[in-house]
């Protein structure tokens, strides 16, 4: 059974940085395209930030770039989002997801539960 | 990056109603477009990708259609379980950008 567990979220003051990691079971990290996926309070999906499975390739929203560093550790099956200069505007929960292909797509076919990350002095 | 456009934002409806959401995208994304359905305090849940194909274990009341810049989702008769926000996603780029949300209440 395919599982991903969120954690590393709290409560970070302007500036400062936190890590979340993401546990994977029931699959290997570097198999599979992973994202992670943010919600601010009251608001919408917003995509943050993606690995390729092979080769590991990384893309980000302009928001986070410079800022943000997506990465995995196969050794220990999780995928990481390294958050350095947090913003007010970086609250929110954190997703990540597992991105699946398909014949025609793609999609974000497993999630997480979510992490909330507040930054606030 | 590809901006994705859905309408209504909000939408009343009773059980047993035909429901319609549209996606409108900036460009041009063929098939490259999912659906998902989110209740408050949860993580998004895949109803639908490559436009049209239904996820496993998505009740066939919901279907989706569409390629290039248009699509939509409809549920055929509403349940209560369906009173939710829906929101699109394109993965034919980065930025994976999704839609505004539609939230479907109770009328």
């Amino acid at each position: 059974e395919v599982q991903l567990l969120e954690s590393g979220g709290g409560l970070v003051q302007p500036g400062g940085s936190l890590r979340l990691s993401c546990a994977a079971s029931g699959f290997s990290v570097s198999s599979y395209a992973m994202g992670w996926v943010r919600q601010a309070p009251g608001k919408g999906l917003e995509w943050v930030s993606g690995i390729y499975g092979r080769g590991g390739s990384t893309n980000y929203a302009d928001s986070v770039k410079g800022r943000f560093t997506i990465s995995r550790d196969t050794s220990k099956n999780t995928l990481y989002l390294q958050m350095n200069s947090l913003r007010a505007e970086d609250t929110a929960v954190y997703y990540c997801a597992r991105r699946d292909y398909e014949e025609g797509g793609s999609c974000y076919r497993y999630w997480g539960q979510g992490t909330l990350v507040t930054v606030s002095s | 990056d590809i901006q994705l456009t859905q309408s209504p934002s909000f939408l009343s409806a009773s059980v047993g109603d035909r429901v319609t959401i549209t996606c409108r995208a900036s460009q041009g994304i063929t098939s490259y477009l999912a659906w998902y359905q989110q209740k408050p305090g949860k993580a998004p849940k895949l109803l639908i990708y490559a436009a049209s194909t239904l996820h496993s274990g998505v009740p066939s009341r919901f279907s989706g259609s569409g390629s290039g810049t248009e699509f939509t989702l409809t549920i055929s008769s509403l349940q209560p379980e369906d009173f939710a926000t829906y929101y699109c996603q394109q993965l034919n780029s980065y930025p994976f950008t999704f839609g505004g949300g539609t939230k479907v209440e109770s009328k």
